[in-house]
């Protein structure tokens, strides 16, 4: 089956300072890649994604990259700012899932707190 | 595009009430999804719409939940009698090919 595993949070950095968020997968096939970020009282928003192997989605600031080798979709930013603290969900679509409809897997979602 | 309306955005209520939250999904999305967020379970699929048909609905906890999708424009999650385990906020997704969009919630509390 499908699922997505993330670090466990909450990661806390001080403003400036880089971020790397992990991700892998399990997932027959060729899923598509998401990371969705939550801010506090709010639904989740995309915030990137990619489609195929070596992909990199980028927006905001962060970036991550479709590794197939590994399975991962790492959420990285080269200086985070208080702005960025949220939770962030990776997650795949499968798409030998699509017959019925396009659903999600996501990740448990990792708290993050960027500090002055 | 006013994105994903859900109504209302707060609701307090007493055990043993009915509760009726509201979604209206993005025009042209033809997939609808409810979820549930609690700190302890994170966030849970409770049932999800492909034309207005349910799919899946292996993640509604117990018969006390139902879920409609009487048009492709309106959805109901209905709590009937509420628990205070209950307490939670409940999000409703629609897509078209792949990407969700979110509405903003519904906080429910039973005290």
């Amino acid at each position: 089956g499908n699922s997505v595993t993330q670090m466990e949070g909450p990661v806390t950095l001080s403003e400036e300072a880089f971020l790397t968020i992990n991700c892998t997968y399990t997932a027959t096939g060729y899923p598509s890649l998401f990371w969705y970020v939550q801010y506090p009282g709010e639904g989740l928003q995309l915030l990137l994604k990619a489609t195929k192997a070596d992909d990199k989605g980028s927006n905001k600031g962060f970036e991550a990259t479709y590794r197939k080798e590994t399975t991962s979709f790492h959420l990285e930013k080269g200086s985070v700012q208080v702005s960025d603290s949220a939770v962030y969900f990776c997650a795949l679509l499968n798409p030998l899932n699509t017959g019925t409809a396009s659903k999600l897997t996501f990740g448990t979602g990792t708290r993050l707190q960027v500090t002055l | 595009d006013a994105g994903v309306i859900q109504s209302p955005r707060h609701e307090v209520t007493e055990m043993g009430q009915e509760v009726t939250l509201r979604c209206k999904p993005i025009s042209g999305h033809n997939s609808l999804f409810w979820y549930r967020q609690t700190m302890m379970r994170g966030l849970e699929l409770l049932i999800y719409f492909n034309n207005n048909v349910p799919i899946d609905d292996s993640g509604m906890p117990e018969d006390r939940f139902s879920a409609k999708m009487p048009n492709a424009s309106f959805s109901t999650l209905k709590i009937q009698p509420s628990e205070p385990r209950d307490s939670a906020v409940y999000f409703c997704a629609s897509s078209l090919i792949g990407g969700y969009t979110f509405g903003s919630g519904t906080r429910l509390t039973v005290v």
